[in-house]
Protein backbone atom coordinates (compact mmCIF):
# COMPACT_ATOMS: atom_id res chain seq x y z
CA UNK A 1 0.00 0.00 0.00
CA UNK A 2 1.07 3.59 -0.75
CA UNK A 3 1.96 5.73 2.53
CA UNK A 4 3.74 8.80 2.66
CA UNK A 5 5.59 10.02 5.98
CA UNK A 6 6.69 13.36 7.46
CA UNK A 7 7.95 12.66 10.41
CA UNK A 8 8.29 16.63 11.25
CA UNK A 9 5.20 17.74 12.40
CA UNK A 10 6.20 21.62 13.34
CA UNK A 11 9.60 23.53 12.39
CA UNK A 12 10.12 26.71 13.40
CA UNK A 13 12.99 29.11 11.98
CA UNK A 14 14.04 32.63 11.74
CA UNK A 15 13.85 34.21 8.73
CA UNK A 16 16.71 33.97 6.15
CA UNK A 17 17.50 30.47 7.72
CA UNK A 18 17.62 27.79 5.26
CA UNK A 19 14.95 24.80 5.69
CA UNK A 20 14.02 21.00 4.76
CA UNK A 21 10.86 19.49 4.81
CA UNK A 22 11.55 15.81 4.99
CA UNK A 23 9.37 13.47 2.95
CA UNK A 24 9.77 9.80 2.59
CA UNK A 25 7.23 7.66 1.19
CA UNK A 26 6.49 3.85 0.29
CA UNK A 27 5.23 2.05 -2.94
CA UNK A 28 4.84 -0.86 -4.64
CA UNK A 29 5.02 0.30 -8.24
CA UNK A 30 8.04 1.36 -10.21
CA UNK A 31 5.96 4.21 -12.11
CA UNK A 32 4.37 6.94 -9.77
CA UNK A 33 4.54 10.51 -9.36
CA UNK A 34 5.95 12.76 -5.80
CA UNK A 35 4.29 16.02 -5.14
CA UNK A 36 4.58 19.06 -2.81
CA UNK A 37 1.49 21.38 -1.91
CA UNK A 38 2.03 24.65 0.14
CA UNK A 39 -1.00 25.08 2.68
CA UNK A 40 -1.00 28.74 3.95
CA UNK A 41 -4.15 29.59 6.68
CA UNK A 42 -6.08 30.72 3.75
CA UNK A 43 -6.88 26.79 3.20
CA UNK A 44 -6.51 26.16 -0.31
CA UNK A 45 -3.78 23.91 -1.39
CA UNK A 46 -1.27 25.80 -3.35
CA UNK A 47 0.80 22.99 -6.08
CA UNK A 48 4.64 23.79 -6.05
CA UNK A 49 5.93 20.64 -8.25
CA UNK A 50 5.64 17.38 -9.30
CA UNK A 51 8.08 14.83 -9.86
CA UNK A 52 8.33 11.55 -11.95
CA UNK A 53 9.61 8.34 -10.46
CA UNK A 54 11.83 8.07 -13.72
CA UNK A 55 13.41 11.34 -13.28
CA UNK A 56 15.80 11.61 -10.42
CA UNK A 57 17.69 15.27 -11.09
CA UNK A 58 17.34 17.41 -8.61
CA UNK A 59 15.55 20.67 -8.96
CA UNK A 60 15.71 24.17 -8.07
CA UNK A 61 13.02 26.93 -8.52
CA UNK A 62 14.06 30.23 -6.95
CA UNK A 63 14.82 29.87 -3.17
CA UNK A 64 12.99 26.34 -3.44
CA UNK A 65 14.46 23.01 -4.52
CA UNK A 66 13.57 19.22 -3.99
CA UNK A 67 16.20 16.42 -3.58
CA UNK A 68 14.57 12.94 -4.72
CA UNK A 69 16.64 9.89 -4.24
CA UNK A 70 14.70 6.51 -5.02
CA UNK A 71 17.49 4.79 -2.80
CA UNK A 72 16.10 5.92 0.18
CA UNK A 73 12.73 6.68 -1.22
CA UNK A 74 12.83 10.27 -0.36
CA UNK A 75 11.83 13.49 -1.32
CA UNK A 76 12.70 16.15 0.39
CA UNK A 77 11.99 19.69 0.20
CA UNK A 78 14.68 22.74 1.25
CA UNK A 79 13.84 26.14 1.49
CA UNK A 80 16.90 28.84 1.16
CA UNK A 81 16.63 31.82 2.62
CA UNK A 82 13.00 31.55 4.37
CA UNK A 83 10.94 34.06 4.58
CA UNK A 84 7.78 35.10 6.27
CA UNK A 85 5.54 34.16 3.67
CA UNK A 86 6.83 30.81 3.46
CA UNK A 87 4.84 29.85 7.01
CA UNK A 88 2.27 27.87 5.92
CA UNK A 89 1.67 23.41 6.25
CA UNK A 90 3.45 21.63 3.37
CA UNK A 91 2.02 18.27 2.21
CA UNK A 92 4.37 16.19 0.61
CA UNK A 93 2.12 13.40 -1.61
CA UNK A 94 2.34 10.26 -3.70
CA UNK A 95 0.23 9.06 -7.17
CA UNK A 96 0.32 5.32 -8.23
CA UNK A 97 -1.31 5.83 -11.93
CA UNK A 98 -1.11 2.27 -12.10
CA UNK A 99 -2.53 0.93 -8.97
CA UNK A 100 -5.03 3.19 -9.25
CA UNK A 101 -7.06 2.07 -12.50
CA UNK A 102 -4.54 4.29 -15.04
CA UNK A 103 -6.58 7.01 -15.06
CA UNK A 104 -6.86 8.32 -11.26
CA UNK A 105 -4.32 10.12 -10.21
CA UNK A 106 -5.51 10.35 -6.92
CA UNK A 107 -3.38 11.81 -4.20
CA UNK A 108 -1.82 9.91 -0.81
CA UNK A 109 -0.95 12.98 1.05
CA UNK A 110 1.44 13.07 4.15
CA UNK A 111 0.33 14.63 7.67
CA UNK A 112 2.23 17.73 6.72
CA UNK A 113 4.87 19.91 8.06
CA UNK A 114 3.69 23.23 9.75
CA UNK A 115 6.81 25.75 9.12
CA UNK A 116 6.61 28.81 11.01
CA UNK A 117 8.78 31.70 9.55
CA UNK A 118 9.45 34.57 12.54
CA UNK A 119 11.08 38.12 11.85
CA UNK B 1 -13.34 30.16 -13.94
CA UNK B 2 -9.60 31.40 -12.24
CA UNK B 3 -9.78 28.83 -10.29
CA UNK B 4 -11.81 26.14 -8.48
CA UNK B 5 -14.65 27.29 -6.40
CA UNK B 6 -16.32 25.73 -3.84
CA UNK B 7 -19.14 26.85 -2.00
CA UNK B 8 -20.26 27.31 1.27
CA UNK B 9 -16.81 28.20 2.49
CA UNK B 10 -18.28 27.21 5.55
CA UNK B 11 -20.91 25.16 6.75
CA UNK B 12 -22.73 24.55 10.31
CA UNK B 13 -25.49 21.09 10.56
CA UNK B 14 -27.05 20.44 12.88
CA UNK B 15 -26.49 16.33 13.62
CA UNK B 16 -28.84 14.58 11.79
CA UNK B 17 -29.05 16.92 8.80
CA UNK B 18 -28.22 16.71 5.22
CA UNK B 19 -25.93 19.04 3.30
CA UNK B 20 -24.70 19.13 -0.26
CA UNK B 21 -21.28 21.19 -0.79
CA UNK B 22 -20.34 22.40 -4.37
CA UNK B 23 -17.49 22.38 -6.64
CA UNK B 24 -17.22 24.54 -9.75
CA UNK B 25 -13.72 23.33 -11.15
CA UNK B 26 -11.58 24.97 -13.65
CA UNK B 27 -13.43 24.89 -16.93
CA UNK B 28 -12.33 22.20 -19.26
CA UNK B 29 -10.84 20.43 -16.40
CA UNK B 30 -11.45 16.33 -17.14
CA UNK B 31 -10.69 15.22 -14.09
CA UNK B 32 -12.57 16.00 -10.58
CA UNK B 33 -11.35 15.04 -7.18
CA UNK B 34 -12.91 15.34 -3.72
CA UNK B 35 -11.00 15.17 -0.50
CA UNK B 36 -11.72 15.08 3.38
CA UNK B 37 -9.03 16.81 5.68
CA UNK B 38 -9.51 16.59 9.55
CA UNK B 39 -7.99 19.19 11.76
CA UNK B 40 -4.29 18.75 11.68
CA UNK B 41 -3.97 15.91 9.25
CA UNK B 42 -3.22 15.72 5.10
CA UNK B 43 -6.11 15.32 2.87
CA UNK B 44 -8.15 11.92 2.07
CA UNK B 45 -9.15 11.08 -1.21
CA UNK B 46 -12.98 10.25 -1.32
CA UNK B 47 -14.08 10.35 -4.57
CA UNK B 48 -12.90 10.39 -8.69
CA UNK B 49 -14.44 11.95 -11.56
CA UNK B 50 -13.85 11.72 -15.24
CA UNK B 51 -15.94 13.62 -16.98
CA UNK B 52 -19.41 12.65 -15.42
CA UNK B 53 -17.86 9.22 -15.22
CA UNK B 54 -17.57 8.52 -11.36
CA UNK B 55 -14.44 6.34 -11.79
CA UNK B 56 -13.86 5.44 -8.27
CA UNK B 57 -15.45 6.17 -4.44
CA UNK B 58 -13.48 3.77 -2.91
CA UNK B 59 -12.79 6.60 -0.47
CA UNK B 60 -16.43 7.60 0.73
CA UNK B 61 -16.55 6.64 4.06
CA UNK B 62 -19.78 5.35 4.01
CA UNK B 63 -23.35 5.25 1.93
CA UNK B 64 -24.31 8.46 3.42
CA UNK B 65 -21.79 10.56 1.26
CA UNK B 66 -22.90 10.92 -2.69
CA UNK B 67 -21.43 12.31 -4.83
CA UNK B 68 -22.43 13.65 -8.31
CA UNK B 69 -21.34 15.01 -11.48
CA UNK B 70 -24.40 15.49 -14.29
CA UNK B 71 -22.94 17.50 -16.81
CA UNK B 72 -19.16 17.11 -16.55
CA UNK B 73 -18.36 20.27 -15.20
CA UNK B 74 -19.89 21.18 -11.52
CA UNK B 75 -20.37 18.75 -8.50
CA UNK B 76 -22.04 18.04 -5.76
CA UNK B 77 -20.90 16.15 -2.97
CA UNK B 78 -24.14 15.46 -0.37
CA UNK B 79 -23.91 14.02 3.04
CA UNK B 80 -27.06 12.61 4.29
CA UNK B 81 -27.95 12.49 7.95
CA UNK B 82 -24.94 14.21 9.52
CA UNK B 83 -22.55 12.89 11.97
CA UNK B 84 -20.05 14.78 14.07
CA UNK B 85 -17.19 12.69 12.57
CA UNK B 86 -17.98 13.88 9.52
CA UNK B 87 -16.62 17.62 10.78
CA UNK B 88 -13.68 18.16 8.75
CA UNK B 89 -12.63 20.82 5.35
CA UNK B 90 -13.81 19.27 2.47
CA UNK B 91 -11.50 20.17 -0.55
CA UNK B 92 -12.19 19.90 -4.03
CA UNK B 93 -9.79 19.54 -7.04
CA UNK B 94 -9.12 19.10 -10.83
CA UNK B 95 -6.96 18.78 -13.45
CA UNK B 96 -6.94 18.94 -17.42
CA UNK B 97 -6.23 15.07 -17.54
CA UNK B 98 -5.43 12.47 -14.71
CA UNK B 99 -2.18 12.83 -15.10
CA UNK B 100 -1.43 16.99 -14.57
CA UNK B 101 -1.19 18.75 -11.52
CA UNK B 102 -4.66 18.76 -9.73
CA UNK B 103 -5.37 22.40 -8.27
CA UNK B 104 -7.00 22.67 -5.24
CA UNK B 105 -10.51 24.69 -4.16
CA UNK B 106 -10.30 26.77 -0.89
CA UNK B 107 -12.63 23.70 0.64
CA UNK B 108 -15.83 24.39 2.36
CA UNK B 109 -15.22 23.33 6.38
CA UNK B 110 -18.12 21.42 7.80
CA UNK B 111 -18.60 21.67 11.43
CA UNK B 112 -21.63 19.02 12.45
CA UNK B 113 -22.94 20.18 15.67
Amino acid sequence: AQKVTQAQTEISVVEKEDVTLDCVYETRDTTYYLFWYKQPPSGELVFLIRRNSFDEQNEISGRYSWNFQKSTSSFNFTITASQVVDSAVYFCALSEPKNSGGSNYKLTFGKGTLLTVNP
Amino acid sequence: GAGVSQSPRYKVAKRGQDVALRCDPISGHVSLFWYQQALGQGPEFLTYFQNEAQLDKSGLPSDRFFAERPEGSVSTLKIQRTQQEDSAVYLCASSQRGNTEAFFGQGTRLTVV
